[in-house]
């Protein structure tokens, strides 16, 4: 129930591609659903976030897209470059909650 | 990033040692956390301290031992760890449990 699913596990795309990172949930309370972006050395960092009143959220060359009634919800880099290599986790929480549920990670490698 | 500090970067330990992790976050925050980031597995929320209670322990082993003098300052110290505790262990900070968790760059553990 707590679980959060993320694929896939690596994801290699050309420069100028559109990398597609995809998460799943079985909580129906969760209402909290970020992205972090992690380089190596690094700890992970806010990259997007949404909220279930939206199905979309965009920020720049990001893009969250949420599909309540399927309870998955997944993140789109348009125009990756290489500097977008990193790893990035998807979470999920409840609103009485402090507790973020972690994705296992997809490492993306942009190639140049 | 320079928001949260750890140190050390790196350690490690034989299994007969006893040192601590610490953690700093110069944000204001309230709240802050434990997580063990593991190779090919979700970060592991261990602890959570809010206004320096703990309100969240999530089956951690004993030999983990936190404290959280004041809100800015969390340690983890470990004892008679095990092979397999080897890791990297990560300190976050919040406002409070919806808004986001920022992290500090990990402390790179080996128990040997």
């Amino acid at each position: 129930q707590q679980q959060v699913k993320q694929s896939p596990q690596s994801l290699i795309v050309q420069k100028g591609g559109i990398s597609i990172i995809n998460c799943a949930y079985e909580n129906t309370a969760f209402d909290y659903f970020p992205w972090y972006q992690q380089f190596p050395g690094k700890g992970p960092a806010l990259l997007i976030a949404i909220r279930p009143d939206v199905s979309e959220k965009k920020e720049g060359r990001f893009t969250i897209s949420f599909n309540k009634s399927a309870k998955q919800f997944s993140l789109h880099i348009m125009d990756s470059q290489p500097g977008d290599s990193a790893t990035y986790f998807c979470a999920a929480s409840e609103d009485s909650s402090y507790k973020l549920i972690f994705g296992s990670g997809t490492r993306l490698l942009v190639r140049p | 990033e320079t928001g949260v500090t750890q140190t050390p970067r790196h350690l490690v330990m034989g299994m007969t040692n006893k040192k601590s992790l610490k953690c700093e976050q110069h944000l204001g925050h309230n709240a802050m956390y434990w997580y063990k980031q593991s190779a090919k597995k979700p970060l592991e929320l261990m602890f959570v301290y809010n206004f320096k209670e703990q309100t969240e322990n999530n089956s951690v082993p004993s030999r983990f031992s936190p404290e959280c003098p004041n809100s800015s300052h969390l340690f983890l110290h470990l004892h008679t760890l095990q092979p397999e505790d080897s890791a990297l262990y990560l300190c976050a900070s919040s406002q409070d449990g919806r808004e986001t968790q920022y992290f500090g760059p990990g402390t790179r553990l080996l128990v040997l």
